[in-house]
């Protein structure tokens, strides 16, 4: 099946600095990627939805000068969290589809971010 | 390696019972999750199970037996809105998540 990777699997930084996580589709070429956080035991928020080369849609509430989306290429996304603060931390997932949103994602292992 | 196995795809009919069962081989084990996914929105948290047995929330269970790499998600008295994809997914022992491709469920009249 379709197998999506994230890295780091686990990141921990200072307040202050910038943290870059990335997201790849091994096999398939996704032309649509979706950024996650989720918060123990709760669902998935969907924090944004990039498609390849273009610039990424934000959900309501989710400041796109803090969390940085480029979708560069057909098998990379990457999100970067700028001036990280604590209330950051959190468990980033991402997923991928060949389609567009009504699609089958697949879903990344997640990235663990601990702010300090 | 490590995978998670459940059916593609399921049908059933409105106010009747199914189950969708998910089997699992992971490093290590630190839960399991039942999400509920309609097209085009983010998946919603159904069940986390730890622990062997049944949990019952509402019209929703989840079954886990660790022993066998096993757990099944029962959805009692259908209704069309449960029409969706359910994912399951295991925490391995480094607090990832592996997951299905998931089971998309279709409700019949």
């Amino acid at each position: 099946g379709a197998v999506v990777s994230q890295h780091p699997s686990w990141v921990i930084c200072k307040s202050g600095t910038s943290v870059k996580i990335e997201c790849r589709s091994l096999d398939f070429q996704a032309t649509t990627m979706f950024w996650y956080r989720q918060f123990p035991k709760q669902s998935l928020m969907l924090m944004a939805t990039s498609n390849e080369g273009s610039k990424a849609t934000y959900e309501q509430g989710v400041e796109k000068d803090k969390f940085l989306i480029n979708h560069a290429s057909l098998t990379l996304s990457t999100l970067t969290v700028t001036s990280a603060h604590p209330e950051d931390s959190s468990f980033y997932i991402c997923s991928a589809t060949s389609g567009g949103a009504l699609e089958t994602q697949y879903f990344g292992p997640g990235t663990r971010l601990l702010v300090l | 390696g490590q995978n998670i196995d459940q059916p593609t795809e399921m049908t059933a009919t409105e106010g009747a019972i199914v189950q969708i069962n998910c089997t699992y081989q992971t490093s290590g084990f630190n839960g399991l999750f039942w999400y509920q996914q309609h097209a085009g929105e983010a998946p919603t948290f159904l069940s986390y199970n730890v622990l062997d047995g049944l949990e019952e929330k509402g019209r929703f269970s989840s079954f886990l037996s660790r022993s066998k790499g096993y757990s099944y998600l029962l959805l009692k008295e259908l209704q069309m809105k449960d029409s969706a994809s359910y994912l399951c997914a295991v925490m391995d022992s480094n607090y990832q998540l592996i997951w299905g491709a998931g089971t998309k469920l279709i409700i019949k009249p």
